[in-house]
């Protein structure tokens, strides 16, 4: 079982809509969860991150968190061409520390 | 603003050779990491390091060494090139932000190739 799920995608978007990316972790002890947008070609950026339960927003990006059932989602409002990208979720260990422990991906298409 | 460089874009080298790839950041963090990248695989850690001269294997270290003399700097090395290595390096640094938790930044990345 791999320790941070994400589906690959790609998920497709109409310019406007709402665009949901999810991830699931195993380590139920994980204390820390981000978010990174990773363009062709480019090193991941990190966008968002999430420590408590509930969600944090930040201007069109907003992160969800639910630690008893061990996912982290990022919500994408009003999204647009320039959002299409890989999103790279990653967890941190259980007790904290620097080891992260990353997903996959998902590329997220958002069309005209 | 984090700032982490690495040497090089791009790099081509042939099988058997030694290969240097550095990294540098300029924030004072003393940890630092080298990832690789490759399709359908994600990032995987190679190594880490959280002082000078302090060292950590991260998942897949065989065929790696890393070498950290200077705090800022963190410089991974490929013993003998083989074409397997062909990949995606990102390095990356990390500051401490609250509690336990740290957040990671990442440098422009290398791709290398081994012919």
């Amino acid at each position: 079982q791999k320790e941070v799920e994400q589906n690959s995608g790609p998920l497709s978007v109409p310019e406007g809509a709402i665009a949901s990316l999810n991830c699931t972790y195993s380590d139920r002890g994980s204390q820390s969860f981000f978010w990174y947008r990773q363009y062709s070609g480019k090193s991941p950026e990190l966008i968002m991150f999430i420590y408590s339960n509930g969600d944090k927003e930040d201007g069109r990006f907003t992160a969800q968190l639910n630690k008893a059932s061990q996912y982290v989602s990022l919500l994408i409002r009003d999204s647009q061409p320039s959002d299409s990208a890989t999103y790279l979720c990653a967890v941190g260990p259980q007790g904290g520390g620097n080891k992260l422990t990353f997903g996959t991906g998902t590329q997220l298409k958002v069309e005209l | 603003d984090v700032k982490v460089t690495q040497s090089s874009r791009y790099l081509v080298k042939r099988t058997g050779e030694k290969v240097f790839l550095e990294c540098v950041q300029d924030m004072d963090h003393e940890n630092m990491f080298w990832y690789r990248q490759d399709p359908g695989l994600g990032l995987r850690l190679i190594y880490f390091s959280y002082d000078v001269k302090m060292k950590e294997k991260g998942d897949i270290p065989e065929g790696y060494s890393v070498s950290r003399e200077k705090k800022e700097r963190f410089s991974l090395i490929l013993e003998s090139a083989s074409t397997n290595q062909t990949s995606m390096y990102l390095c990356a640094s990390s500051l401490y932000v609250s509690g336990s938790s740290y957040e990671q930044y990442f440098g422009p990345g290398t791709r290398l190739t081994v012919t």
